[in-house]
């Protein structure tokens, strides 16, 4: 699977939109890019995944470059309930499904 | 629609003993996932099960742990003659299939403190 690099921390400013960054430059063409939090001590959430074509659901929108080596998770009204780690991950689906986990993006969200 | 259920939320256990982690799946969902966090860490996958077989194991330590996913009921983990190291908050996952963009969905973990 191919690794991901995200910021370590950001803050956002409550109400605003939180544009979280991912690099993926060695994706391959079959691989996806999924999106994942984890507020504290909870169980990871899933939140969006896409493979080329940007993706919006109710959480947020997942904007993909057209060479597919990075992508951006925007939360398009952070609440102080939006302040958790946010974890980018690239993989295949197949016969293994484990999704690997980096270090994330810690995201603050200030009143 | 239930999500993922985990059992029990918290256990405590000394030394020794055997520590039985259950997780049901959502409804629908017949791939699950074990994942396992130690204090201040990331997730670790650990295995991966398909009903009544192991698909992925390649995160499980060689001893003490196992896994299963009858065909009926929830999927177990289990720990024998745990040791303070076990101590650590266990995640299970599950999925609808195991191809195609298939997105897991977590349960809300059991808390494994081992004195």
């Amino acid at each position: 699977d191919a690794k991901t690099t995200q910021p370590t921390s950001m803050d956002c400013a409550e109400g605003r939109a939180a544009n979280l960054p991912c690099n993926h430059s060695t994706i391959s063409g079959n691989e996806y890019v999924y999106w994942y939090r984890q507020i504290h001590s909870q169980g990871p959430q899933y939140i969006i995944h896409g493979l080329k074509n940007n993706e919006t659901n109710e959480m947020a929108s997942l904007i993909i470059t057209e060479d597919r080596k990075s992508s951006t998770l925007i939360l398009p009204h952070a609440t102080l309930r939006d302040t958790a780690v946010y974890y980018c991950i690239v993989r295949v689906p197949g016969a293994t499904n484990k999704l690997i986990f980096g270090t994330g993006t810690l995201l603050a969200v200030q009143p | 629609n239930a999500g993922v259920m985990q059992n029990p939320r918290h256990l405590v256990r000394r030394r020794g003993q055997e520590a039985r982690l259950r997780c049901s799946p959502m409804k629908g969902h017949s791939h699950v996932y074990w994942y396992r966090q130690l204090p201040e860490e990331g997730l670790k996958f650990m295995v991966y099960l398909q009903k009544e077989n192991i698909i992925d194991e390649s995160g499980m330590p060689k001893e003490r742990f196992s896994a299963e996913f009858p065909k009926e009921g929830p999927s177990i983990l289990r720990i024998q003659q745990v040791v303070r190291g076990d101590s650590a908050a266990y995640f299970c996952a599950s999925s609808v299939s195991g191809t195609g963009g298939n997105e897991q969905y977590f349960g809300p973990g059991t808390r494994l403190t081992v004195t």
